[in-house]
Formats: C-alpha cells, structure tokens, sequence
C-alpha cells in the first residue's frame, strides 16, 4: 500500500510562518508535490520537488529528503486567503497518491 | 486553455439509480485519473488512464464502479447500483507526461 502522512489540523497567526510535514512510505517515487485546497474547490498545484533540497517559489517553499522519506511546505508571511487544506501527493511514476491533508486555519 | 471540464457540478440521486459522471481532459493531456474525496479517507484514486487505456483499476471500490476513456476527450465513471456510502466529491484530473496534475472543479454527489 501506500502511506502518506500529514498531520490533520494545525493553527497559526497572520503574518508568522508554518512548517506542514508529509512523510512518505510508498512502492515507488518519482517526486512529490503540493497542493492547495480552499473548501468546496478543486486542489491547486504550489510546488513540486524530484531532488533533495528546498524549492523556494515567493512565500511558499518546498523541502524534501527522498532518503528519509520526509518532506516539508513552509509558508511564511501567512496571509487569511492561506487558509485551506494543504495536500502532499507523491507521484509513483505517474500514478499520484495523496495524503489526507492539513487543514489551515489562520487566524488574525 | 478551458481547464479539465465535469459535469455534472452536482448530482443527487437515490439508492439504487445509475450514476454517470463526465469529464474531458485538457486537450493534449495524455494520462487521465479519477479520484474520489471523502472526510474520513481523503482523496483516493480510483482509476487511471494513460493514452485512453486503463492502467490501473485497483482503487475501484466495487464491481458496481465502471469507467470508461472511448477518446482522448473524454471518460465516464459510472455507479450502478448507486448507495449512500458513494456520496462524496469525485474529481477528475489530467496530466502531461510527467508533469503536474490538473483537476476539474469536482462533482458533489449525493445518494439518498
């Protein structure tokens, strides 16, 4: 099977930063994204890592270790429009399996 | 570019009636997925097409789940007979080779 892990929930305040975990235990690996979901729309992509190492792309960035099978979305300068579920899929050479995702909450 | 089109947005139906679910890929998009999304188990694949042939199918829930791609336009995912439990949101999305996935805005089903 395929196990990917996200915490469910986490809080933070507008303006400060957020570390949201994904780990990984899948048959195959090929990359991993993330994705943004606000309620009742469709997922969005945000960033996509093949190597080890951070991706920085404006206030969100990216970070992953294939060896450990860990990766990371950091958000920095949290903005309320930031609230919504975060999703890490991994793509196991072009089938994409998802995490459950980590729902947002920012507060002011 | 129109984006991966579905249809319906929402659907409600009783226990027992034939479901079908519609999609069109974006134009030029070779792999075609279906997912399903529900509170408790997330987003779950079910289907995957690539060039219109189905890969892999092991994330069907049931026999009464069935789907189609005739063309490289479009694909259905079919219920029947439709239960309570299918109520969720089914998207569809589609990629490009080894790209990022896009997804269609979803259809809300809902069986009474």
């Amino acid at each position: 099977g395929q196990n990917i892990d996200q915490p469910t929930e986490m809080t933070a305040t507008e303006g400060a930063i957020v570390q949201i975990n994904c780990t990984y235990q899948t048959s195959g690996f090929n990359g991993l994204f993330w994705y943004q979901q606000h309620a009742g729309e469709a997922p969005t992509f945000l960033s996509y890592n093949v190597l080890d190492g951070l991706e920085e792309k404006g206030r969100f960035s990216s970070f992953l270790s294939r060896s450990k099978g860990y990766s990371y979305l950091l958000l920095k300068e949290l903005q309320m429009k930031d609230s919504a579920s975060y999703l890490c899929a991994v793509d196991n050479f072009n089938k994409f399996y998802f995490g459950s995702g980590t729902k947002l909450n920012v507060k002011p | 570019d129109a984006g991966v089109i579905q249809s319906p947005r929402h659907e409600v139906t009783e226990m027992g009636q034939e479901v079908t679910l519609r999609c069109k890929p974006i134009s030029g998009h070779n792999s075609l997925f279906w997912y399903r999304q529900t509170m408790m188990r997330g987003l779950e694949l079910l289907i995957y097409f690539n060039n219109n042939v189905p890969i892999d199918d092991s994330g069907m829930p049931e026999d009464r789940f069935s789907a189609k791609m005739p063309n490289a336009s479009f694909s259905t995912l079919k219920i029947q007979p439709s239960e309570p439990r299918d109520s969720a949101v089914y998207f569809c999305a589609s990629v490009q080779g080894d790209e990022k996935l896009f997804f269609g805005s979803g259809t809300q089903l809902s069986v009474l």
